[in-house]
């Protein structure tokens, strides 16, 4: 069965630094993964995905990941955190039916000025 | 407009009431979903419903059961509320079907809160 896990639970930069989330998966059939992000009090939003082809994968404000599967991983990256960027991030596989999102238990993002 | 809407977005009630959650989203989308989120912030699917037909059905308490009246709404209504009932539900939809299923889009949550 396909799992997530995302090391660390919380992590904090300064504002400026370098963003670095990180998401390990675990998968029987080539993996479909995402980043959704969650601002207090709000649903998810999609960062970005990755299906097939390109393993850089870019996404909203500024955020990428890379798939590797040497690694299995699928980290998020962003080179300069932004206060607004503080909020929940959750790393994704799509389970073996193909529908289903199976997350990660998250990662809390805080950036101090 | 709003894509993923639901209501309510806070529910506060005692324990063993009987409460439903409402649904609907504009985006055309034929796959909808429920996921709870607890209090430590782990989303877990509980259910998927594929144009109006039930696909995913996880470990869930038969005392939740949703309900599908046709492709753009999922309803959830939960008998006998316990207090492990507290968390955020979260209406998603997608497009297509299987692997091909495109991204999930989120509401904002409905927060339940079992007294």
């Amino acid at each position: 069965a396909q799992s997530v896990t995302q090391l660390g639970s919380h992590v904090s930069v300064s504002e400026g630094a370098l963003v670095l989330l990180r998401c390990n998966y675990s998968s029987s059939v080539p993996p479909y993964l995402f980043w959704y992000v969650q601002y207090p009090n709000q649903g998810l939003q999609l960062l970005l995905k990755y299906t097939t082809g390109a393993t850089l994968v870019k996404g909203i404000n500024g955020f990428e990941a890379e798939f590797k599967k040497s690694e299995t991983s699928f980290h998020l990256t962003k080179p300069s955190a932004h206060m607004s960027d503080a909020a929940e991030y959750f790393c994704a596989v799509k389970d073996q039916a193909g529908t289903a999102l199976i997350f990660g238990k998250g990662t809390t993002l805080s950036v101090s000025s | 407009d709003t894509a993923v809407s639901q209501t309510p977005k806070y529910l506060v009630t005692q324990m063993g009431n009987d409460k439903s959650i409402k649904c609907e989203q504009n985006l055309g989308h034929d796959t909808m979903y429920w996921y709870k989120q607890d209090s430590k912030k782990f989303l877990k699917i509980m259910f998927s419903y594929n144009n109006k037909e039930l696909i995913i059905n996880e470990t869930v308490p038969n005392r939740f059961s949703p309900k599908s009246p046709d492709k753009a709404h999922l309803n959830l209504h939960i008998n006998s509320l316990e207090l492990g009932d507290s968390a955020v539900y979260f209406c998603a939809s997608s497009q297509g079907a299987g692997r091909n299923t495109g991204e999930l889009f989120f509401g904002e949550g409905s927060r339940l809160t079992v007294l």
